[in-house]
This record gives structure tokens, C-alpha cells and sequence, in this order.
């Protein structure tokens, strides 16, 4: 089993739904990533969390430590959404970062 | 403008002629760190340094080599590349590990074809 999962690892939708993307660890962390990978391959990074919610135009990342789960929400997607969001954790005693698959989103006009 | 830069951005090799491939930052990055990504398996990280001269292996450090002999450079060496470290390799860095300061910034990547 993946110490990091998410789900889902595909999704379709239109533009101006609200979209949550979800990611579970199985191992205590000491922070919570979230990547944004563009279709050329470029990486940036959206968030990091270790506890709460954090809120950025569009997007709202909440994590929650007791029950080991984060989320990703876009409010009002829009095509140019479209990318794979990736999950990764740093865990609570070192110092390297576990990933998670990431997720394809796709949002169509 | 602050950035982290690889080199080169693409590359074609032949099994065993050792390459290198550069990594640099001008943010005055302590933490750098390098990850290939790879179709079904998402990105796994090679090796990380914490600061000058102070490397350590990541999830998959075999047929790699890094080093850090200034803060802003951490180059990675393939000895003698094999067709399975076909890859994407993406460089990154952030100011340290503590919790406010541990944004991650990327490089473009360097995708590596090894023949």
C-alpha cells in the first residue's frame, strides 16, 4: 500500500463546477504539499499545510492530521485548471518527501 | 528573478557515458533536492541535501551521485546510465525544512532518453 493515496485519479469536469481532489497518508508528517504539474511539465507548488485550511484565489486546501486526510478544492474551475495536481508528505521524523500519483484534471468549456 | 535552473533540458545517451546534469538556484536555497517521474509511478525523490556538503540518499538513490560544494549548485551524476534511468528529472529547492519556510520550487525538468 502507497503511504500516499489519492482519488480521484481522473476527473472530467465542466467549467464552473466545483471540484475536490483528496489525499490520504498513511504515516505521521511534519507538512502536506500540494504540486500543480501543467501539461508542458512544469511543476509549482500551491500549497503546504501542517494544519487548517489555507486559501489562495480559487483554490482552498484543508488538511485534517487526526484523520490523516487532505483535500484540494477549485472553486469555479475553469480550462485552464486543467493539469495533474500531486499530493506529497513530508514525514514527521525525516527529511524526504513521499508523493502521491496525482491527479488528472481535466476541465472542459 | 528567482529561479531554479537544469541543464540540459533534454538529453540522448548511450548505456554507460557518464553525464551530468546541473541543478542551480539564487534563492539562497539551504534544501535541494532531486525527483524523476515516471509514467504509473508518479515522482520519487533521488537525493536531497540539507545544506552544504550534507547529501542523503531519497526513495531511489541507486546509480545516482550528488553533491553540494556550493549552496546554490547540487549537480546529479549517472555514472554509467542504464535504459531504466530513462526518465523525467526535475530539480528542486526551498529555503529549509521548517514549516514556514519549505515551499518547493522547481525546475523545468530534463528529460533524459538513455539508450
Amino acid at each position: 500500500k502507497n503511504e500516499v493515496e489519492q482519488s480521484p485519479q481522473n476527473l472530467t469536469a465542466q467549467e464552473g463546477e466545483f471540484i475536490t481532489i483528496n489525499c490520504s497518508y498513511s504515516v505521521g508528517i511534519s507538512a502536506l504539499h500540494w504540486l500543480q504539474q501543467h501539461p508542458g511539465g512544469g511543476i509549482v507548488s500551491l500549497f503546504m499545510l501542517s494544519s487548517g485550511k489555507k486559501k489562495h484565489g480559487r483554490l482552498i486546501a484543508t488538511i485534517n492530521i487526526q484523520e490523516k486526510h487532505s483535500s484540494l478544492h477549485i472553486t469555479a474551475s475553469h480550462p485552464r485548471d486543467s493539469a495533474v495536481y500531486i499530493c506529497a508528505v513530508r514525514e514527521e521524523y525525516g527529511n524526504k518527501l513521499v508523493f502521491g500519483a496525482g491527479t488528472i484534471l481535466r476541465v472542459k468549456s | 528573478e528567482a529561479q531554479v535552473t537544469q541543464n540540459p533540458r533534454y538529453l540522448i545517451t548511450v548505456t554507460g557515458k557518464k553525464l551530468t546534469v546541473t541543478c542551480s538556484q539564487n534563492m539562497n536555497h539551504e534544501y535541494m533536492s532531486w525527483y524523476r517521474q515516471d509514467p504509473g509511478l508518479g515522482l520519487r525523490q533521488i537525493y536531497y541535501s540539507m545544506n552544504v556538503e550534507v547529501t542523503d540518499k531519497g526513495d531511489v538513490p541507486e546509480g545516482y551521485k550528488v553533491s553540494r560544494k556550493e549552496k546554490r549548485n547540487f549537480p546529479l551524476i549517472l555514472e554509467s546510465p542504464s535504459p531504466n534511468q530513462t526518465s523525467l528529472y526535475f530539480c528542486a529547492s526551498s529555503f529549509d525544512r521548517g514549516l514556514t519556510q519549505e515551499t518547493q520550487y522547481f525546475g523545468p525538468g530534463t528529460r533524459l532518453l538513455v539508450l
